[in-house]
C-alpha cells in the first residue's frame, strides 16, 4: 500500500513569514510523529499524536511550532514566524498503535528560511 | 538529546567488502532500530531488535544487541554500491515516553564500486 507522504518536498521562504508543512500518514496508522533534522542538531523529535491528540508536545521547540491531526489522519506541522534556524528537513512518520511499534517516515520536506 | 552514539562517523569500503557499524546508548530500551537514509531524505526502516533479543538477520543485515553493555551493532555482508548511505541507530525507551526515537548521529557508509 501507499507509504507516508510529506508536502511540500521543499519550501523555500522568508524570515518572518509562517509555513505549514501537511503529512498524509498510512492509512489505519493510528499513531504519527514529527521529526526534524538539522545540521547541527541531528534527528529531534518534536510531536507525537495518538488518533487527534497529541499527548507529547515536549519536543517542540518553541510556541512558534503548533501540531495538529484531523479525522485520525492527516497532520499539519505549523511553523509562525520562521526564523533561519528553523531551516531543516522536518520528517513526518506513521504507526499502527503506540510504544514500540515500528515507525515508517515519510520523504520529508525541506525547509529553508532565508 | 540524543542518546544513540554511532561509531565510526564515516566509513569507506570496497563493494564486496563487510560492514560494521556501531552503536551506544545510555538508558534502559523496549528496543532498538536501525535505519537508512539516502541524500539526506527519508528514512528507511531496515531492523527492529527489542530488549530480550540478542541477534537478528534479515537479508545480508545482521544486528546485534548487548544490553549489559548498552551497544547494538549493524553488519552487511557482501556490501554493494547501493548500500551507501546514512545508517542510524534509534532507541525506544523502557517506560516513560516509550513511543519516541531518540536518534544517534549516523554513520556515513560509502561503498566504493
Amino acid at each position: 500500500g501507499a507509504g507516508v507522504s510529506q508536502s511540500p518536498s521543499n519550501k523555500v521562504t522568508e524570515k518572518g513569514k509562517d509555513v505549514e508543512l501537511r503529512c498524509d500518514p498510512i492509512s489505519g496508522h493510528t499513531a504519527l510523529y514529527w521529526y526534524r533534522q538539522s545540521l547541527g542538531q541531528g534527528l529531534e523529535f518534536l510531536i507525537y499524536f495518538q488518533g487527534n491528540s497529541a499527548p507529547d508536545k515536549s519536543g517542540l521547540p518553541s510556541d512558534r511550532f503548533s501540531a495538529e491531526r484531523t479525522g485520525g489522519s492527516v497532520s499539519t506541522l505549523t511553523i509562525q514566524r520562521t526564523q533561519q534556524e528553523d531551516s531543516a528537513v522536518y520528517l513526518c512518520a506513521s504507526s499502527p498503535g503506540l510504544a514500540s511499534d515500528t515507525q515508517y517516515f515519510g520523504p520529508g520536506t525541506r525547509l529553508t528560511v532565508l | 538529546s540524543q542518546q544513540g552514539e554511532e561509531d565510526p562517523q564515516a566509513l569507506s569500503i570496497q563493494e564486496g567488502e563487510n560492514a560494521t557499524m556501531n552503536c551506544s546508548y545510555k538508558t534502559s530500551i523496549n528496543n532498538l532500530q536501525w535505519y537508512r537514509q539516502n541524500s539526506g531524505r527519508g528514512l528507511v526502516h531496515l531492523i527492529l531488535i527489542r530488549s530480550n533479543e540478542r541477534e537478528k538477520h534479515s537479508g545480508r543485515l545482521r544486528v546485534t544487541l548487548d544490553t549489559s553493555k548498552k551497544s547494538s551493532s549493524l553488519l552487511i555482508t557482501a556490501s554493494r554500491a547501493a548500500d551507501t548511505a546514512s545508517y542510524f541507530c534509534a532507541t525506544v525507551q523502557l517506560g516513560g515516553s516509550n513511543y519516541k526515537l531518540t536518534f544517534g548521529k549516523g554513520t556515513l557508509l560509502t561503498v566504493n564500486p
